[in-house]
């Protein structure tokens, strides 16, 4: 059973475009919801989290918004950049990334057009 | 760079062997995860340790097995290996009271 998933599979922007990621969550008691970058050859990083009692969360270029009563986020990339390019993963986690383990989706192959 | 240190980077190894993927946490994590990803699974949490107790499982098979020394470092076993558990081995470690869970550069197995 997946718990989380993620769409689209893959994504071309060109560059300075908006890229947007979904991910939805079944398991209402998730209350950590991090998004990964992973680029070729290298381990997932954390790019940005949240936690459902905000409903939105912006560092730099990159947002999470949240939907708790939908039970859906989504990552928003503005202004992309070619070295964005990379493998994106949401995943969401109960009692913090922590104490919890990390349950993923399937991942989002991000390609950023020059 | 997260911090985490796994060996080796690559293992080709024949069916029924046995291997051990060593990881080394970031300074001062008690916290390690072992997740292993796959092209048809994608990232799926394997095992948790704490301070050298065991404190999570997931989809880990009898086949395989972990633990966490004294010193912090764990390493992964995997045994009587099928070809279907060629993949990458991500090792994890995180601070108690934070969230952030930094991911080690992995270890790719391929089992021939």
């Amino acid at each position: 059973q997946q718990q989380v998933k993620q769409s689209p599979q893959s994504l071309i922007v060109q560059k300075g475009g908006i890229s947007i990621i979904n991910c939805a969550y079944e398991n209402t008691a998730f209350d950590y919801f991090p998004w990964y970058q992973q680029f070729p050859g290298k381990g997932p990083a954390l790019l940005i989290a949240i936690r459902p009692d905000v409903s939105e969360k912006k560092e730099g270029r990159f947002t999470i918004s949240f939907n708790k009563s939908a039970k859906q986020f989504s990552l928003h990339i503005m202004d992309s950049q070619p070295g964005d390019s990379a493998t994106y993963f949401c995943a969401a986690s109960r009692f913090g990334g922590s104490q919890g383990n990390l349950i993923f989706g399937k991942g989002t192959k991000l390609s950023v057009k020059p | 760079d997260s911090g985490v240190t796994q060996t080796p980077k690559h293992l080709i190894t024949a069916t029924g062997q046995r291997v051990t993927l060593r990881c080394s946490p970031r300074s001062g994590d008690l916290s390690v995860y072992w997740y292993q990803q796959s092209l048809d699974q994608g990232l799926q949490f394997l095992i948790q340790y704490y301070n050298g107790e065991e404190r999570a499982k997931g989809n880990i098979l009898e086949r395989f097995s972990a633990q966490q020394f004294p010193d912090l470092h764990s390493e992964l076993n995997l045994s009587s290996l099928e070809l279907g558990d060629s993949a990458l081995y991500f090792c994890a470690s995180s601070t108690a009271g934070t969230d952030t869970q930094y991911f080690g550069p992995g270890t790719r197995l391929t089992v021939l």
